[in-house]
């Protein structure tokens, strides 16, 4: 498989909880990323999270780091209408960056 | 402080042609990256520039693509001659020297091969 999945697409209500999930098998990766691409820009960087951490909260976001399993996932609370984009998951180590496909998030009002 | 342009947003070109892509990293980034993202999947990684040294190429597909950085500063990356599966979109990123890493991303420019 690739180096670093993600389910293509996901859907939710504005104002439901969206989590998007990723899995990768470079267990070396030291850091790892959430970026969000919004039509016509660049990608952004949402959040991080250092491979020994198991949980990282920022605002809306919630970021769970499970290294046992190689599982990644983003949890956007509260979701609205602005957060559709594309979330790309990324995983680094040692100069190397490796890019999932990216999750396309549609909310629907 | 702006932060990474890249030039065209968009180029359609026909097969056999040739294409320069421009990135302007953010002033003082040392790190320039080029990435490619081919039909919707993953992006995925093509060089890595350290001022004006080619740090890491592994990701070049072929050669015919030459990329530069003359001075440090800007990068170019050319496609000579364009094939159809060169179609996609290329980002490039840059990042100051430490070990945190933080990328920042241009827009991209979207390649079209027809």
């Amino acid at each position: 498989g690739e180096d670093v999945e993600q389910s293509l697409f996901l859907s939710v209500r504005e104002g439901d909880s969206s989590v998007i999930n990723c899995t990768y098998t470079d267990s070396s990766s030291t850091y790892l990323y959430w970026y969000k691409q919004e039509p016509g820009a660049g990608l952004q960087l949402l959040t991080y999270i250092f491979s020994n951490m198991d949980m990282k909260q920022d605002q809306r976001l919630t970021v769970l780091l499970n290294k046992k399993d190689k599982h990644l996932s983003l949890r956007i609370a509260d979701t609205q209408t602005g957060d559709s984009a594309i979330y790309f998951c990324a995983v680094y180590n040692n100069n190397d960056m490796r890019f999932g496909a990216g999750t396309r998030l549609t909310v629907k009002p | 402080e702006a932060g990474v342009t890249q030039f065209p947003s968009h180029s359609v070109i026909e097969k056999g042609q040739t294409v320069t892509l421009r990135c302007d990293p953010i002033s003082g980034h040392d790190n320039l990256y080029w990435y490619r993202r081919v039909m919707g999947k993953e992006i995925k990684f093509l060089l890595h520039f350290v001022k004006e040294s080619k740090q890491d190429e592994s990701g070049m597909p072929n050669n015919r693509f030459l990329a530069e950085r003359t001075g440090g500063t800007y990068s170019t990356l050319k496609v000579q001659p364009a094939e159809l599966e060169d179609s996609g979109v290329y980002f490039c990123a840059s990042s100051h020297s430490s070990s945190y890493n933080e990328q920042f991303f241009g827009p991209g420019t979207r390649l079209t091969v027809l």
